[in-house]
C-alpha cells in the first residue's frame, strides 16, 4: 500500500492564482482530512469528509474548497491565493472517526 | 474549543537517555493521538490512546483521562528519535475525529 499520497510536493503561486492540491489514499478509509501547518505551530483542520459526497468545514476553512466524489480522492482547492495561505498542507485519512489518522508527506506552498 | 498544552517545548538529550513528554488538555476527550514529525516533515502516528497505557518498542504512552493529561515516554533514545512530537485530541459529542493539536515538543538527540 502506498498509504496517503499528495501532489505536488512544492508549489509557488502568485497572489490571486488558483490551484488544486491532490490527495489520494489506498487504504479504503472513509474519513479524510486536510490540515495546514504554519511555522512553529501545530496543525489546524481546514476541511474534512466522512465519506464520498460528504464534506464539512474545520477550524480554518476560509479561502479553501473541497470535494469528495470517490472514497480514494479528496482534493483541496485554493481560489484567489493570498500570502496568508503560505503554509505546509497535509492530507490525512482514518478508518472511522476514532481511528488512527495517517498522514501524507505534505505540500509546501508559498504565495508571493 | 479544547486547549492542548505540551511540555517541555524543547528538549535536548544525549543518545541513550530517557525522556518524558507531557500533554495537558482542558476538557474531557474521546480521542487522543501522539505523532512524531521527523526532520523531513513526515508525520507518523505513534499511538491512539484516549485512556490507559500502550507500549511500542522503546516508546510507551499513558493517558489519565480523568486528570486530563497524557505522557509519552521514550527510553534509550536514538538520534532517529529527533523531531517534533505532537499530541492531538478530539472531544465528545460525535466529532471526536476533529483533532486539536498542541504546539509540539522539539526533541533533539545528540550522538
Amino acid at each position: 500500500n502506498a498509504g496517503v499520497t499528495q501532489t505536488p510536493k512544492f508549489r509557488i503561486l502568485k497572489i490571486g492564482q488558483s490551484m488544486t492540491l491532490q490527495c489520494t489514499q489506498d487504504m479504503n478509509h472513509n474519513y479524510m482530512y486536510w490540515y495546514r501547518q504554519d511555522p512553529g505551530m501545530g496543525l489546524k483542520l481546514i476541511y474534512y469528509s466522512v465519506g464520498a459526497g460528504i464534506t464539512d468545514k474545520g477550524e480554518v476553512p476560509n479561502g479553501y474548497n473541497v470535494s469528495r466524489s470517490t472514497t480514494e480522492d479528496f482534493p483541496l482547492r485554493l481560489e484567489l491565493a493570498a500570502p496568508s495561505q503560505t503554509s505546509v498542507y497535509f492530507c490525512a485519512s482514518s478508518y472511522g472517526g476514532e481511528g488512527k489518522q495517517y498522514f501524507g508527506p505534505g505540500t509546501r506552498l508559498t504565495v508571493t | 474549543g479544547i486547549q492542548v498544552e505540551q511540555s517541555p517545548p524543547d528538549l535536548i538529550l544525549q543518545e541513550g537517555a530517557n525522556s518524558t513528554l507531557r500533554c495537558n488538555f482542558s476538557d474531557s476527550v474521546n480521542n487522543l493521538q501522539w505523532f512524531h514529525q521527523n526532520p523531513w516533515g513526515q508525520l507518523i502516528n505513534l499511538f491512539y490512546i484516549p485512556s490507559g497505557t500502550k507500549q511500542n518498542g522503546r516508546l510507551s504512552a499513558t493517558t489519565v483521562a480523568t486528570e486530563r493529561y497524557s505522557l509519552l515516554y521514550i527510553s534509550s533514545s536514538q538520534t532517529t528519535d529527533s523531531g517534533v512530537y505532537f499530541c492531538a485530541v478530539g472531544g465528545w459529542g460525535g466529532s471526536n475525529y476533529k483533532l486539536t493539536f498542541g504546539k509540539g515538543t522539539l526533541l533533539t538527540v545528540n550522538p
